[in-house]
Order: structure tokens, then C-alpha cells, then sequence
């Protein structure tokens, strides 16, 4: 079993649709926890970071369920803009506070 | 903004080349990763350092070095290259501390070997 798990799509959504990605990691002891985005040929960038209690940025909400050992990332009203992959990221411990990430979710969101 | 360059955005060697790939990070940040990303694998870790001259092995290290001089420098080494090298190279620096694990990627090296 992967240690980070991602439906890797593709999701192809309308514009203006609300979309939702899960996440899931093996490893209980995983404390932080990331969603990155990565557009075509490009580097991750950090989209947010996930919080226990839940967080929201603008149209975008990240939850986490440490029982069930998933995050998910939820996207209101989608933008052509927001086509890209996502990344999901946790730690895993270590000297450096390595992340494991996910191989990601193809989002295309259509006209 | 943190930034975090790497050498070359393309590459083009030929098997049993040494290949230099470099990454600096302006922001003074202790970690540094290298990874590589494959389509259908995601990234994959192939060595960190969290000091200067120090590292440690990732996920894939075979076949890889790296070094580690200076704190904003780390290079990753492809001591005699390989076609199933190809790929999108990646390096990526992060803090130390509470909000350390917020890594930060350079544009990428694509790699190809012939």
C-alpha cells in the first residue's frame, strides 16, 4: 500500500461546479499535513496547509479526519483557472520533516 | 518570496555521462531535497540535507549523489547516467521549526538521457 494515496483522475468539472479530492496516508504518527497545486510543466506550489480543526481560503476548504486518515480539499465554483493537478503532502517525521506526497488529482475544469 | 533556482530548465546527455544538477535557495533555509517526478508516480525522494555537509537518503537514492557545501547550495550528482534516469528533476528547501515542513520547489531540470 502507498503511504499517500490520491485518486489520480482526470476530474473534468463545468465551470462554476464544486469538485472535492480526497487524500489518504498510512502512517497515523503524520502531524502536518499540505495541499500543493501544479500547473503543466511547472513546480508544485503550496496551495494550503491543512489543519485539524479545518481551514477555508476564499473558495477553497481543506479538512482533515485523523480517525479515517484522509484530508480533502474541496473547490467552490470552479475557475478555468483552477485546472492543474493537485498534490497532497504529509510529513513523516525524520531529521528534516520530510514530506511524502501523493502522485496527485488532474482537475480540468471546462467552459 | 522565497526563491529556489536550479541550474538548467533542460538537459540533454548521453549513458555513463556525469551529470551536475544545482539548486540554490535565497532564503536561508537549513533543508533541501531533491526529487524526482515521474508520470504516474508522483515525486519521489531521492536524497535531503538538513545542514550543511550533512545528508541522507531519500526514497530512491540509487545511482545519486549529493553534496552539500554550502548552506544555499545542494547538488545532486548522476555519477554515470542512465536512460531510466530521464525524468523532471526537482529540488525543493524548507525551514526548520514549527512551519518547516512548508517546502518551496524550484522551476525543475528535465532530463533526458540518450
Amino acid at each position: 500500500r502507498k503511504e499517500v494515496e490520491q485518486d489520480p483522475g482526470p476530474f473534468n468539472v463545468p465551470e462554476g461546479a464544486t469538485v472535492a479530492f480526497n487524500c489518504t496516508y498510512s502512517n497515523s504518527a503524520s502531524q502536518s499535513f499540505f495541499w500543493y497545486r501544479q500547473d503543466c510543466r511547472k513546480e508544485p506550489k503550496l496551495l494550503m496547509s491543512v489543519y485539524s480543526s479545518g481551514n477555508e481560503d476564499g473558495r477553497f476548504t481543506a479538512q482533515l479526519n485523523r480517525a479515517s486518515q484522509y484530508i480533502s480539499l474541496l473547490i467552490r465554483d470552479s475557475k478555468l483557472s483552477d485546472s492543474a493537478t493537485y498534490l497532497c503532502a504529509v510529513t513523516q517525521g525524520g531529521s528534516a520533516r520530510q514530506l511524502t506526497f501523493g502522485s496527485g488529482t488532474q482537475l480540468t475544469v471546462l467552459p | 518570496d522565497v526563491k529556489v533556482t536550479q541550474s538548467s530548465r533542460y538537459l540533454v546527455k548521453r549513458t555513463g555521462e556525469k551529470v551536475f544538477l544545482e539548486c540554490v535557495q535565497d532564503m536561508d533555509h537549513e533543508n533541501m531535497f531533491w526529487y524526482r517526478q515521474d508520470p504516474g508516480l508522483g515525486l519521489r525522494l531521492i536524497y535531503f540535507s538538513y545542514d550543511v555537509k550533512m545528508k541522507e537518503k531519500g526514497d530512491i537514492p540509487e545511482g545519486y549523489s549529493v553534496s552539500r557545501e554550502k548552506k544555499e547550495r545542494f547538488s545532486l550528482i548522476l555519477e554515470s547516467a542512465s536512460t531510466n534516469q530521464t525524468s523532471m528533476y526537482l529540488c525543493a528547501s524548507s525551514l526548520i521549526g514549527r512551519s518547516g515542513e512548508t517546502q518551496y520547489f524550484g522551476p525543475g531540470t528535465r532530463l533526458l538521457v540518450l
